[in-house]
């Protein structure tokens, strides 16, 4: 079945950019998604990006999509210790209502 | 403000005692889901709903049942809990397009525990 995978833990010192990376394995994804979940809290959109494109950038998010390879990254800017999160990626597929999240990446910001 | 209410946010019960955990959201949405989050696993779907008296399981549907009487409310009926469903659940709503459930909005989750 499909399947989304993503590395368990990343630290960064604040102020680098950081990259959490995300793989699937159905090629007919239609949407891909990031998430934030700060403790003790739901799932918090960060941004979303059609199968067709390559790039998507909104602020300090910049999203890649490499369709061929099936995989999708997620940077942020200039990090801080507020991005310290569980950052989940996630697709969805036209026509099947199903939406799969990967395991979730802990992003630990160092100051 | 459009959220997704879960109700409660903590619960503890013992083995075989029937309990339901709400959802609610006001933002007129057609597409509901549960997902229970477990360290290392990620987020699993339970249940989900299309639209009013449409639901289908997800990937762990297993002790779990559903309803979606009215648009605004998906609630999450566990008939006789077991250990197994200790865990957080998250209550999810979606407007949809072409068969996509787009961007989610989040709950605030229940911590259940089972004893």
């Amino acid at each position: 079945g499909e399947d989304v995978e993503q590395s368990l833990f990343l630290s960064v010192r604040e102020g680098d950019s950081s990259v959490i990376n995300c793989t699937y394995t159905d090629s007919s994804s239609t949407y891909l998604y990031w998430y934030k979940q700060e403790p003790g809290a739901g799932l918090q959109l960060l941004t979303y990006i059609f199968s067709n494109m390559d790039m998507k950038q909104d602020q300090r998010l910049t999203v890649l999509l490499n369709k061929k390879d099936k995989h999708l990254s997620l940077r942020i800017a200039d990090t801080q210790t507020g991005d310290s999160a569980i950052y989940f990626c996630a697709e969805s597929t036209s026509g099947t209502y199903k939406y799969i999240f990967g395991t979730g990446t802990r992003l630990k910001v160092l100051a | 403000e459009a959220q997704v209410t879960q109700n409660p946010r903590y619960l503890i019960t013992v083995t075989g005692k029937k309990l339901t955990v709400t959802c609610s959201q006001n933002m007129n949405h057609e597409y509901m889901s549960w997902y229970r989050q477990d360290p290392g696993l990620g987020l699993r779907q339970i249940y989900y709903s299309m639209n009013v008296e449409v639901t289908d399981k997800g990937d762990v549907p297993e002790g779990y049942k559903v309803s979606r009487k009215e648009k605004r409310n998906f609630p999450l009926i566990l008939e006789s809990p077991s250990p197994n469903q200790t865990s957080l659940y998250f209550c999810a709503s979606s407007s949809t397009r072409q068969g996509i459930a787009k961007g989610y909005t989040f709950g605030s989750g229940t911590r259940l525990t089972v004893v």
